[in-house]
């Protein structure tokens, strides 16, 4: 059955430095795969997204990449501040048509020091 | 545009009883997925109506069920809780097109006692 890990439950980093959290799944091939950010007792936000054919997207301090032969994608996030601290979910997923839900990762809990 | 409505935000009910929650999805979203989020399983898919029709399902027992009206608004409603119901309940409403792309709400605290 499909699954879908992210590298860890938490990671601490220092502000400044860059933040790389891992999504690997197995028993499945995505056409692209997004990224949430959830802050403690509210729902998750969309952050990004990027496609099969694409090897890279960025979006300000982000980075995303996606790596179909590993079946892996990597969020990185450049000059962490205290404020990007929050839990970031990563979700595979097929394009729509008949299926409107996605099927996410347990998530990794960022904490950004000062 | 107003985001994602989720109503009630906070609710105590104790074992046995019955509980209903209301979505009010983005204006043009016809895709409303439930999702339940606890700290050990994490953000689990319940079901999806699109269309006042349960489109997909998860795996989740016949206490939970869900229902959407003509103006794509939808409600879930759990039965018999049990103490294990306890968690966030999260709606998000899609386009439902190419990408699945989820608009969150800010979710349903459901404690049971």
């Amino acid at each position: 059955s499909q699954k879908i890990e992210q590298n860890s439950e938490a990671l601490n980093i220092q502000e400044g430095k860059t933040a790389t959290l891992t999504c690997n799944y197995t028993n499945y091939s995505p056409a692209y795969l997004q990224w949430y950010r959830q802050d403690p007792g509210r729902g998750p936000v969309f952050l990004l997204l990027i496609r099969e054919n694409e090897k890279e997207k960025r979006k300000e301090r982000l980075k995303v990449t996606f790596d179909t032969t590993l079946k892996q994608s990597l969020f990185h996030i450049t000059a962490s501040q205290p404020a990007d601290s929050a839990t970031y979910l990563c979700a595979p997923s097929n394009y729509g048509g008949s299926q409107g839900n996605l099927i996410f990762g347990k998530g990794t809990k960022l904490s950004v020091k000062p | 545009k107003a985001g994602v409505t989720q109503t009630p935000r906070y609710l105590i009910k104790t074992r046995g009883q019955q509980v209903t929650l209301s979505c009010s999805p983005i204006s043009g979203h016809r895709s409303v997925s439930w999702y339940q989020q606890t700290p050990g399983q994490g953000l689990q898919f319940l079901f999806e109506y699109f269309s006042e029709t349960q489109r997909n399902k998860g795996n989740f027992p016949g206490r939970f069920s869900g229902r959407q009206f003509s103006n794509s608004r939808s409600e879930m409603n759990v039965s018999t809780l049990e103490l294990g119901d306890s968690a966030l309940y999260l709606c998000a409403s899609s386009l439902a097109g190419e990408t699945n792309i989820q608009y969150f709400g800010a979710g349903t605290r459901l404690s049971v006692l």
